[in-house]
């Protein structure tokens, strides 16, 4: 059974890098699109933006300039840094797993909070 | 960016009741719509994939349906384990949007 588990700080100060990372077990990170998706406490869920296996990347344009995905095949790991951070990154943020058609593995999802 | 619209916001439903969902999109994405089930405290759970599919282990209760850049999603029968928060997905492009969401309520 797919796994994934999101690890990082939980607070990150205003203007800093968030730095998250997604570890994935019960099956190999190749071969797939995995993501990232936020959710802000008592709103709607955005995706951030997703990376292949092979390292090629889609961002959303809205938060393009301060993210980068990165990905570590040999430990089954993919990561998230969201520069220039403030009280408004502040949400849960999930990793996930994208199918064939939609996401269909999920990570628990980790709160970060952004404060000064 | 796609805009996906979803109505209502939230309902109040009884067990037993047929609820529907709609969620209509900016501008034709195909068959490329995904349902997801979310409850407090939970990462989101696929319920449907392009727009009528089943997700393997989710009831038959469930199901979805497509008309033009309307997609619906039905839930024929309420039962208690389904009040949660609905949110509709577009996956034709990035970057990939959500519906606002349409949390479903105890009458």
């Amino acid at each position: 059974q797919m796994q994934l588990q999101e690890s990082g700080p939980g607070l990150v100060k205003t203007s800093e890098t968030l730095s998250l990372t997604c570890t994935v077990s019960g099956g190999s990170i190749s071969s797939y699109y995995w993501s990232w998706i936020r959710q802000p406490a008592g709103k709607g869920l955005e995706w951030i933006g997703r990376i292949y296996s092979s390292g090629s990347t889609n961002y959303n344009p809205s938060l393009k300039s301060r993210v980068t995905m990165s990905v570590d095949t040999s430990k089954n790991q993919f990561s998230l840094k969201l520069s220039s951070v403030t009280a408004a990154d502040t949400a849960v943020y999930y990793c996930a797993r994208y199918g064939d058609y939609a996401v269909e593995y999920w990570g628990q999802g980790t709160l970060v909070t952004v404060s000064s | 960016d796609i805009q996906m619209t979803q109505s209502p916001s939230s309902l109040s439903a009884s067990v037993g009741d047929r609820v529907t969902i709609t969620c209509r999109a900016s501008q034709s994405i195909g068959s490329y719509l995904n349902w997801y089930q979310q409850k407090p405290g939970k990462a989101p759970k696929l319920l449907i994939y392009a727009a009528s599919s089943l997700q393997g282990g989710v009831p038959s209760r469930f199901s979805g349906s497509e008309s033009g850049t309307d997609f619906t999603l039905t839930i024929s029968s309420l039962q208690p384990e389904d009040f949660a928060t609905y949110y509709c997905q577009q996956s034709y492009s990035t970057p990939l949007t959500f519906g606002g969401g349409t949390k479903v309520e105890i009458k």
